[in-house]
């Protein structure tokens, strides 16, 4: 089946610096990939969607500035969240579109911890 | 504005026994829904996809249906074995395609061996 690799799983960091998340979609093409904040006990809160070759489109609320997404090739998108702080630890999980059957396959996830 | 709604919140069933997930939703113009499995501290996997035409998918024990009109999914699991103890996120695409995907509340499911 279709996989998304997502990397680091886990990342600690301290308040103030940068961390870069990648998502990778190993065996398609993904023109559409979305990146996803998890809260425990929550559902996913969708915080962007990123389209290969253009800006991100952000969701209300979430700040362009300081999560920076880039999706350079039909592959790989990534994630950086800039200038991190305790309230950025959080849970988060990118997914990509495959359109010839309209799935949307997950990446494992990275668990934030900003101290 | 679509809402999903999943019921139970929780489950504890004895393993064997078959089970029923709902997911409900309160707009109809959806694209297609699709089912998940999330295990603790990991990402989603994909387990059925339906499309807004269909009524029911099946894959191995599992059975999704579909029924548009009353804005309702059920995931049937047949004969539940402790690994398939997770969370069952259902997904909505609204009829615009994946750009605004609505994820239900999940259902957090327990197969006792």
């Amino acid at each position: 089946g279709a996989v998304v690799s997502q990397h680091p799983s886990w990342v600690i960091c301290k308040s103030g610096t940068s961390v870069k998340i990648e998502c990778r979609s190993l065996d398609f093409q993904a023109t559409t990939m979305f990146w996803y904040r998890q809260f425990p006990k929550q559902s996913l809160m969708l915080m962007a969607t990123s389209n290969e070759g253009s800006k991100a489109t952000y969701e209300q609320g979430v700040e362009k500035d300081k999560f920076l997404i880039n999706h350079a090739s039909l592959t790989l998108s990534t994630l950086t969240v800039t200038s991190a702080h305790p309230e950025d630890s959080s849970f988060y999980i990118c997914s990509a579109h495959r359109g010839e059957d309209e799935k949307l396959f997950f990446g494992s996830g990275t668990q934030l911890s900003v101290l | 504005k679509q809402e999903v709604t999943q019921i139970p919140a929780a489950l504890s069933v004895p393993e064997g026994e078959n089970l029923v997930l709902n997911c409900s939703f309160t707009d109809s113009a959806i694209y297609n829904l699709q089912w998940f499995r999330q295990d603790p501290g990991k990402g989603l996997t994909s387990l059925l996809l339906i499309q807004s035409s269909q009524r029911e998918q099946t894959s191995g024990r599992l059975n999704a249906s579909l029924d548009k009109s009353s804005g309702r999914s059920t995931l049937y699991i047949a004969a539940s074995q402790p690994g398939d103890s997770a969370t069952y996120l259902c997904a909505v695409p609204a009829a615009g395609g994946y750009q605004k995907v609505t994820f239900g509340t999940g259902t957090k499911l327990q197969v006792i061996p």
